[in-house]
């Protein structure tokens, strides 16, 4: 059974602080690990594709690193601020579906 | 360019009726799902397409049905509606190259009573 597995479940951090996050997959049968961010009462929106081993992406604030070797990535948020409070999910890409991490919830205290 | 667009977006319907669900996306992406998110849970997986024509079974299939007839739509049919089908459903689509990721629709929040 494929499981991907998030850490920690919940994070309060201090805006202006800066913070990051574990999601650990299989290291077996790699395609792809997806990063999305999914605010309350919306969808979630895609944040990271990576392929690589090594891979390092960065939008803004925010970024992810992949080591496909030892099964899992990080993402990184610098200098945090109210908007960035969400859910964070990670997906492990596996044939043609993709299998969900239980994501990280991130509230940003004022 | 609407990206991925679902009908309706809320529904209450009594124990035993029937509906569907339409997911539309107009990305020609190859790949299109049927997601449902639970209070606690992640999402799950209903059934998905990897192209016109053809369907397969995710985890939680049971209670459902799906048609694929044309490229752009993914329809989610539930035949005779119980409380455990109480969700939020989203529907995703992902193009083959998948540099992307996954393009989510709105959502469609049904209550079954």
């Amino acid at each position: 059974i494929l499981n991907v597995e998030q850490s920690p479940q919940s994070l309060h951090v201090q805006e202006g602080d800066s913070t990051n996050f574990t999601c650990s997959f299989p290291s077996s049968n790699f395609y792809a690990l997806h990063w999305y961010r999914w605010e309350t009462a919306k969808s979630p929106e895609a944040l990271f594709v990576m392929t690589l081993n090594g891979d390092e992406k960065k939008k803004g604030r925010i970024s992810a690193t992949l080591n496909t070797k030892e099964g899992y990535s990080y993402l990184y948020i610098k200098g945090s601020q109210p908007e960035d409070s969400a859910t964070y999910l990670c997906a492990f890409n596996s044939n043609y579906q993709l299998i969900w991490g239980a994501g990280t919830k991130l509230i940003i205290k004022p | 360019n609407a990206g991925v667009t679902q009908t309706p977006k809320f529904r209450v319907l009594k124990t035993g009726q029937s509906m569907t669900l339409l997911c539309a996306q107009d990305m020609n992406h190859e790949y299109m799902y049927w997601y449902r998110q639970d209070p606690g849970m992640g999402l799950r997986l209903i059934h998905y397409s990897v192209g016109e024509g053809t369907t397969a079974k995710g985890e939680v299939p049971d209670g459902y049905n799906v048609s694929r007839l044309k490229k752009q739509n993914f329809l989610l049919g539930l035949e005779s509606a119980a409380p455990s089908q109480t969700s939020v459903y989203f529907c995703a689509s992902l193009t083959r190259t998948s540099d992307y990721g996954y393009t989510f629709g709105s959502g469609t929040r049904l209550t079954v009573v």
